[in-house]
């Protein structure tokens, strides 16, 4: 069975500091890797795509993948309490279209 | 960028009853829709996928003619959630692909369902 699997968390960083996620995959036939945000009440929004092995770079945040490892990962620097959320790993393995979805890390950026 | 619009964002409605759910890609072709349902603090739950011109496939125990799915056109995809009951109540997600997934998975803003 394909899963994805994050720490539930709450994480908890204060202001300014970078927050780390982090995400594993059991199938390694997985090929497009993404974080989304969700704010309670709403629905998901994508923070970053990545496709292949290293680091992917949209202002503060950093995804980084390490296929090998089964590992994906992001990086919030400069961490505003605005960021406070939850963070979900999903995976697309190929062919496949669906997305299978990590149960999700809750971060608060305290002021 | 690409942009779905999910209506209505809230709906109470009576035991029984049933709720249409609407999801538009305004600017693009979704050529496949994916259905969510997410009770609070869990995750997202995928309840079926369904392809332009095709039947949906529902996932393992989401029950086909209680969660009736529509996608007859790029741009449209229906919900209908018959003879509602308050178990049923949840947030409903739509997420579009464009064919090939070059915009990657675009989600609309949800519905609340609560029935009573």
């Amino acid at each position: 069975q394909k899963e994805v699997e994050q720490n539930s968390g709450p994480l908890s960083v204060p202001e300014g500091a970078i927050a780390s996620l982090n995400c594993t995959y059991s199938d390694r036939g997985s090929q497009s890797f993404f974080w989304y945000r969700q704010y309670s009440g709403k629905s998901p929004e994508l923070i970053m795509s990545i496709y292949s092995n290293g680091d992917k770079e949209d202002g503060r945040f950093t995804a980084q993948l390490n296929k090998a490892s089964q590992y994906v990962s992001l990086l919030i620097r400069d961490s505003q309490p605005s960021d406070s959320a939850t963070y979900l790993c999903a995976v697309n393995a190929g062919n496949n279209r669906k997305l299978i979805w990590g149960l999700g890390t809750s971060l608060g950026v305290n002021p | 960028g690409a942009v779905v619009s999910q209506h209505p964002s809230w709906v109470i409605c009576k035991s029984g009853t049933s709720v249409k759910i609407e999801c538009r890609s305004l600017d693009f072709q979704a050529t496949t829709m994916f259905w969510y349902r997410q009770f609070p603090k869990q995750s997202l739950m995928l309840m079926a996928t369904s392809n332009e011109g095709s039947k949906a496939t529902y996932e393992q125990g989401v029950e086909k003619d209680k969660f009736l799915i529509n996608h007859a056109s790029l741009t449209l995809s229906t919900l209908t959630v018959t003879s509602a009951h308050p178990e049923d109540s949840s947030f409903y997600i739509c997420s579009a692909r464009d064919y090939g997934g070059r915009l990657g998975y675009t989600f609309g803003s949800g519905t609340r369902l609560t029935v009573v």
